[in-house]
């Protein structure tokens, strides 16, 4: 099973609220990405999780504070955005760096809308 | 740094007809490779990958890709397009000495005419 699993599908917030995206696999990966993707480009990594400890921060703003509960969780707690925030956010799951290759796999996504 | 380019931004085939997906890369080592496709609104799903040998791979809904080291790219190719193959393809590389931490290209649309 290659499934990563996230909720909400899809978010409408004000900038002055505070809500969570998150995450799940049970792949037993213990590297976790969160990525964030606008219309028509790429994916753009955030933040990535390795054995439950925070290894690389993309210079994200700090209204995105990423948290990892256990090996199976990821979460991306969300306050103040701004509507330039809106966007398809993407989580990842896959071995840890220095096993040799691996592969990321990706869940749906959340669609999430400031406005 | 290492940099992926897809030249081609739309292409537009027939139902039927083949296809070809362009992918270069710059990297000092040959990094790992992937092809990933995303339908509107949904996540990145894996097509196929290459970490080493065979330089010809194949992946899930008919595709295969080939990796070039003299050309340094990694095309995707399908022999008959089907109508539900419309979508995004992200060619995408990782350095062989960092596992996966990957470097998307800027993505090809792809449309498929009836």
């Amino acid at each position: 099973d290659t499934e990563v699993i996230q909720t909400p599908k899809h978010l409408v917030m004000g900038m002055t609220n505070k809500k969570s995206l998150k995450c799940e696999q049970h792949m037993g990966h213990r590297a976790m990405y969160w990525y964030k993707q606008k219309a028509k480009k790429p994916p753009e990594l955030m933040f990535v999780y390795s054995y439950e400890k925070l290894s690389i921060n993309e210079s994200v703003p700090s209204r995105f504070s990423p948290e990892c509960p256990n090996s199976s969780l990821l979460n991306l707690h969300l306050h103040a955005l701004q509507p330039e925030d809106s966007a398809l956010y993407l989580c990842a799951s896959s071995h840890p760096p220095g096993g040799g290759p691996d592969t990321q796999y990706f869940g749906p996504g959340t669609r999430l809308t400031v406005l | 740094a290492q940099s992926v380019t897809q030249p081609d931004i739309h292409i537009t085939v027939s139902e039927g007809a083949s296809l070809e997906l362009r992918c270069n890369y710059s990297y000092g080592a040959t990094p790992y490779l992937f092809w990933y496709v995303q339908s509107p609104g949904q996540g990145l799903q894996l097509l196929l990958k290459y970490f080493s040998g065979d330089t010809l791979v194949q992946g899930i809904k008919g595709f295969e890709a080939e990796f070039k080291r003299s050309q340094s790219s990694f095309n995707l190719r399908k022999p008959s397009v089907h109508w539900s193959d419309a979508a995004e393809y992200f060619c995408a590389v990782a350095p062989n000495n960092a596992g996966n931490m990957l470097t998307f290209g800027g993505g090809t649309r792809l449309m498929v005419k009836p």
